[in-house]
């Protein structure tokens, strides 16, 4: 399984873009990149996912790189209730998911 | 639609205990995996059951067990428990085969080894 790596922590000011970068230089070519967060003491919560191409939904942006050995999520309008620990995970389809250390994002005022 | 749901919240233990711990999966899933999330740490995968078997395993000892129903809903079991496994303990569901398919995580179950 590839590893990840991810800054510790993050500070963002409220309503502007965060983006919180991941390294997976070792990811091999079925592996999906996976986005979760946690909010403290709360389990994980799905944010995005991707291949190869870049991805948006309601949440968030996932933007990969050409060669898929980063990818950037990306909170748009950052709010204090997005606040939290980002986990930048690789996996095989069905497979367990891999949790690092994550990147600990504060949205201050 | 009910998410993932875990039971109990929270459990006290002390050394030496067996303990169990349940998950009932969103509706619409067959798959559970389980992890272990000790304190400042991000989740570990325990194990995952699909049609009643375990079908993937972390780098757990046999003290964790676990099974599933069929009707998808799991259960966790830690033998012998020791300090070290004071965690939250974490049941995410999903559905196999779904290509590229999330897994939905229950809140836990923070347990407690005394």
């Amino acid at each position: 399984d590839a590893k990840t790596t991810q800054p510790t922590s993050m500070d963002c000011a409220e309503g502007r873009a965060a983006n919180l970068p991941c390294n997976h230089s070792t990811i091999s070519g079925n592996e999906y990149v996976y986005w979760y967060r946690q909010i403290h003491s709360q389990g994980p919560q799905y944010i995005i996912h991707g291949l190869k191409n870049n991805e948006t939904n309601e949440m968030a942006s996932l933007i990969i790189t050409e060669d898929r050995k980063s990818s950037t999520l990306i909170l748009p309008h950052a709010t204090l209730r997005d606040t939290a620990v980002y986990y930048c995970i690789v996996r095989v389809d069905g497979g367990k998911l891999i949790f690092g250390q994550g990147t600990e994002l504060s949205v201050k005022p | 639609d009910a998410g993932v749901t875990q039971s109990p919240t929270h459990l006290i233990k002390t050394r030496g205990q067996q303990v169990t711990l349940r998950c009932s999966p969103k509706s619409g899933h067959d798959t559970v995996s389980w992890y272990q999330q000790a304190l400042g740490q991000g989740p570990q995968f325990i194990f995952q059951y699909y049609e009643e078997e375990e079908r993937q395993r972390g780098n757990f000892p046999d003290r964790f067990s676990g099974h599933q129903f069929p009707n998808y809903s799991s259960e966790l079991n830690v033998n012998a428990l020791l300090l070290g496994d004071s965690a939250l303990y974490l049941c995410a569901s999903s559905w196999l085969q779904v290509t590229d398919n999330e897994q939905f995580f229950g809140p836990g179950t923070r347990l407690t080894v005394l």
